[in-house]
């Protein structure tokens, strides 16, 4: 049973940092590809990161946030710099199998509210 | 890419067929993925690559390609149906959704 548990979020002023976690748990974490998709209150979904099962290749929509993984701990993270409001979301991680079904988010944890506010 | 998607809401009655568009600002081949949205709660993958059922997905549920423009299908609206509709390309990244649809009843 895939099970992904975010973790991390809160209040945070802008222009802070934040780190999120994802631990991944009921499937072989090495095999997937990880993404981070957030969704703004109201709002629709918006892809933010992704990281390669090994690590090897990362992709972003913005140049303030990292994303990073240990294998060991099957967690995958995303580093938050320089955060405004426009970031207050909830943030969900998701998993996809690597190779040519990357794209396919077939796995999602149940996300973590990031509220960045003064 | 861009993704739009039409409309952004609709009304219907169980029983209804439901079609939702989505298209995309330039090809993306069959790398489109349509998830399902409940209040709450985390989207749920209900096809991927344009047209190929997840499992345990109802046969309801379906999705075909025309070039850039892909449609999703609900044959008769079930009362677990009404949620809001995402798709995405997988084609290019970064991978964009589109805005959704709300499907009310």
């Amino acid at each position: 049973q895939v099970h992904l548990v975010e973790s991390g979020g809160g209040v945070v002023q802008p222009g802070k940092s934040l780190r999120l976690s994802c631990e991944a748990s009921g499937f072989n974490f090495n095999a997937y590809d990880m993404h981070w998709v957030r969704q703004a209150p109201g709002r629709g979904l918006e892809w933010v990161a992704a990281i390669w099962h090994d690590g090897s290749n990362k992709y972003y929509l913005d140049g303030r946030f990292t994303i990073s993984r240990d294998n060991s701990k099957k967690t995958v993270y995303l580093q938050m710099n320089s955060l405004s409001v426009d970031d207050t979301a909830v943030y969900y991680c998701a998993g996809s199998l690597h190779g040519s079904t990357w794209y396919i988010l077939d796995s999602w944890g149940q996300g973590t509210l990031v509220a960045v506010s003064s | 890419i861009q993704v739009t998607q039409s409309p952004s809401s609709l009304s219907a009655s169980i029983g209804d067929r439901v079609t939702i568009s989505c298209r995309t600002s330039q090809s993306v081949g069959d790398y489109l993925n349509w998830y399902q949205q409940k209040p709450g709660v985390a989207p749920k993958l209900l096809i991927s690559s344009a047209s190929s059922l997840r499992n345990g997905v109802p046969p309801r549920f379906s999705g075909s390609r025309s070039g850039t423009d892909f449609t999703l299908t609900i044959s008769s609206l079930h009362p677990e149906d009404f949620a809001t509709y995402f798709c995405q390309q997988g084609h290019l990244a970064p991978f964009t959704f589109g805005p959704g649809t709300r499907v009310d009843i």
